[in-house]
């Protein structure tokens, strides 16, 4: 399986900070990765898929970019609905495989 | 609106057997590929497996293909997940989602609200 490398683990930001958190395959994944966010109330919704393209309805702060081994989601400037957990998410080889999870904390 | 309503977890002994539900409504259930992602309690995500929109085919997590079976019932709009001889590392919450396709690329569009299973004797 792809092992999948997320960073950090937690990030305590404040409010309008960029952040940026990263993911790295064990091997090259050809772009073939999403990022979702999930809620404290555990409610989980994608933000980019296929590396960079921004889903539908999520705001244009978030952006996702990277190849190869190397992916990063970019929130440009923290709102307050942005603190949450954030997954990375691999489908270059079965089975599909996720990134630990970040937690975006307030500082 | 898109619903995936998860039904049917709980507290379940070692060795036993657990059958999942998930409910779906506001799309049409026989276009979708569907999968079954879990949640454990430290927060590791892990993708058990999916299921074609017709039945026809299924592709698992090596680690779970011998005890985990996705189905569907396309004239209920209901996906199911059938658990045989779960062990205390089954305990977690499991989302039902939708894959949708941006060209070849998959991912999961909509998730349910998951169902909480926990394996304890």
């Amino acid at each position: 399986d792809i092992q999948m490398t997320q960073t950090p683990s937690s990030m305590p930001a404040s409010l309008g900070e960029r952040v940026t958190i990263s993911c790295r395959a064990s091997q090259g994944i050809s772009n073939y990765l999403n990022w979702y966010q999930q809620k404290p109330d555990g409610t989980i919704k994608p933000l980019i898929y296929y590396t960079s393209n921004l889903q539908s309805g999520v705001p244009s702060r978030f952006s996702g970019s990277g190849s190869g081994t190397d992916y990063s989601l970019t929130i440009s400037s923290l709102e307050p609905e942005d603190f949450a957990m954030y997954y990375c998410q691999q489908y270059d080889s079965s089975p599909d495989t996720f990134g630990a999870g970040t937690k975006l904390e307030l500082k | 609106e898109v619903q995936l309503v998860e039904s049917g977890g709980g507290l379940v002994q070692p060795g036993a057997s657990l059958k999942l539900s998930c409910v779906a409504s506001g799309f049409t259930f026989s276009d979708y590929w569907m999968s079954w992602v879990r949640q454990t309690p430290g927060k590791t995500m892990e993708w058990i497996g999916d299921i074609k929109y017709d039945g026809s085919y299924t592709n698992y997590a090596p680690s779970l293909k011998n005890r985990f079976t996705i189905s569907r019932d396309n004239a209920k709009s209901t996906l199911y997940l059938q658990m045989s001889n779960v062990r205390s590392e089954d305990t977690a919450t499991y989302y039902c989602t939708r894959e949708t396709y941006y060209g070849y690329n998959p991912y999961f569009d909509y998730w349910g609200q998951g169902v909480m299973v926990t394996v304890s004797s």
